[in-house]
């Protein structure tokens, strides 16, 4: 079946320090794949997304690449702040007549000032 | 991207009552999904709901407990039933766009006493 790895958090780290979240996959087909974001006490939001190799999805300066060859979609960031502070899960949607999202544990990420 | 307002967006309720949740999306969409997240977990889907067929619930969930009602393509609604502490979770209803993904309503926090 599908699923999503993600690694083992929380991560804390100092305002303007580089952000790598790992996310690995296993997936039949040639899924998406998506960064979501959840912020304390809200409801989640598409960060980015990717839908076949070698796609790179980027928003508010986090970035992803879709590798195949790795089947990996690694988060980064080059310079956090207390505002990225949240829950980050990485999911898949495998082609098919009902695709649905699976989704990663997801991390807690905490940038202090 | 789709708008989706999904109320409640909190509740308290006795154990052993049931709460109807509602999901109205500003388009028409074919399938709409239902998640639970437990308190510190990540997102698992409860089932499938399209418009004029019965939903398809995921490995666990049973439509004794979680009926779901989809009357049109614009809205659909979740009921937990006959409740108890272990419900207590957050349920967020999706939907998923061609071309853009999953959109996220903003979640109901029940709390189950």
């Amino acid at each position: 079946g599908n699923s999503v790895t993600q690694m083992e958090g929380p991560v804390t780290l100092s305002e303007e320090a580089f952000l790598t979240i790992n996310c690995t996959y296993t997936a039949t087909g040639y899924p998406s794949l998506f960064w979501y974001v959840q912020y304390p006490g809200e409801g989640l939001q598409l960060l980015l997304k990717a839908t076949k190799a070698d796609d790179k999805g980027s928003n508010k300066g986090f970035e992803a690449t879709y590798r195949k060859e790795t089947t990996s979609f690694h988060l980064e960031k080059g310079s956090v702040q207390v505002s990225d502070s949240a829950v980050y899960f990485c999911a898949l949607s495998a082609p098919g007549a009902n695709s649905k999202l699976t989704f990663g544990k997801g991390i807690t990420l905490s940038v202090r000032p | 991207s789709a708008v989706i307002s999904q109320k409640p967006s909190r509740d308290i309720c006795q154990r052993g009552t049931s709460l109807t949740i509602q999901c109205q999306v500003d388009s028409q969409v074919t399938m709409m999904f239902w998640y639970r997240q437990q308190p510190g977990q990540s997102l698992t889907l409860i089932a499938t709901a399209n418009q004029g067929s019965e939903a398809t619930y995921e490995s666990g969930f049973v439509i004794d407990k979680f009926p779901i009602s989809r009357p049109n393509l614009t809205f659909s609604t979740l009921t937990v039933s006959n409740m108890s502490p272990e419900d207590s979770s957050i349920y967020l209803c999706s939907v998923e766009e061609y071309r853009e993904g999953y959109t996220f309503g903003s979640g109901t926090r029940l709390t189950v006493v």
